[in-house]
């Protein structure tokens, strides 16, 4: 079945910790996102790309970082440079080209937390 | 800059009661919009869409009508069943490569 896979689905990392998320997709989408969910505020774009080896950063970048080395692949790193990084993470994917992104496919999510 | 915004939740209703919820946005030119929905412990799936201004989006006996005129997008559902409880969100998509998100709604079915 095609989708979008992240990992792990928990994590917890002591303060000062980098930690990378992990987001594979099979659906041979071209673009890929990185969101944050935190209680009461929706999802804020993190970093999105549209083609790889391109990324670009959303609206709260500071504190992350992604590569996109694979068109299947968009890792992200929460670096210890991230003030809150305790969220949930959620990684999704568009068959888009165009200037609209469509559909977006998600991932199941990965909840962080920072003890 | 483009916005979404939702009604605040929880919404509370007992099955079989009809629901809505409001959401209106703003934009620069002609946005698309959707409607996704997120059960517990999941990622979000999308529940319906419109591209343009009068269309209706539906799926699963949910509806959305693309109004231009008034801004909105308000998702409605004649009978709501305990399986719809989850988090909802409006969603816009403009001329880049970003959705944007409304805050979510939680809409709470009691049996």
């Amino acid at each position: 079945d095609g989708g979008i896979t992240q990992s792990p689905k928990y994590l917890f990392r002591k303060e000062g910790q980098n930690v990378t998320l992990s987001c594979e997709q099979n659906l041979n989408h071209d673009a890929m996102y990185w969101y944050r969910q935190d209680p009461g505020q929706g999802l804020r774009l993190i970093y999105y790309s549209q083609i790889v080896n391109d990324f670009q950063k959303g609206d709260i970048a500071e504190g992350y970082s992604v590569s996109r080395e694979k068109k299947e692949s968009f890792p992200l790193t929460v670096t210890s440079a991230q003030k809150n990084p305790t969220a949930f993470y959620l990684c999704a994917s568009s068959a888009g080209q165009g200037p609209r992104p469509g559909e977006l496919f998600f991932g199941e999510g990965s909840r962080l937390t920072v003890l | 800059g483009d916005s979404v915004t939702q009604m605040e939740g929880p919404v509370t209703l007992s099955e079989e009661a009809f629901l809505t919820i409001n959401c209106t946005y703003t934009a620069t030119g002609y946005p698309s919009l959707f409607w996704y929905v997120q059960y517990p412990g999941e990622g979000l799936q999308l529940l319906l869409k419109a591209t343009k201004a009068d269309d209706k989006g539906s799926n699963k006996g949910f509806e959305a009508t693309y109004r231009k005129e008034t801004t909105s997008f308000h998702l409605e559902k004649g009978s709501v069943q305990v399986s719809d409880s989850a988090v909802y969100f409006c969603a816009l998509s403009d001329s880049s490569y970003k959705l944007i998100f409304g805050s979510g709604t939680r809409l709470l079915v009691r049996p």
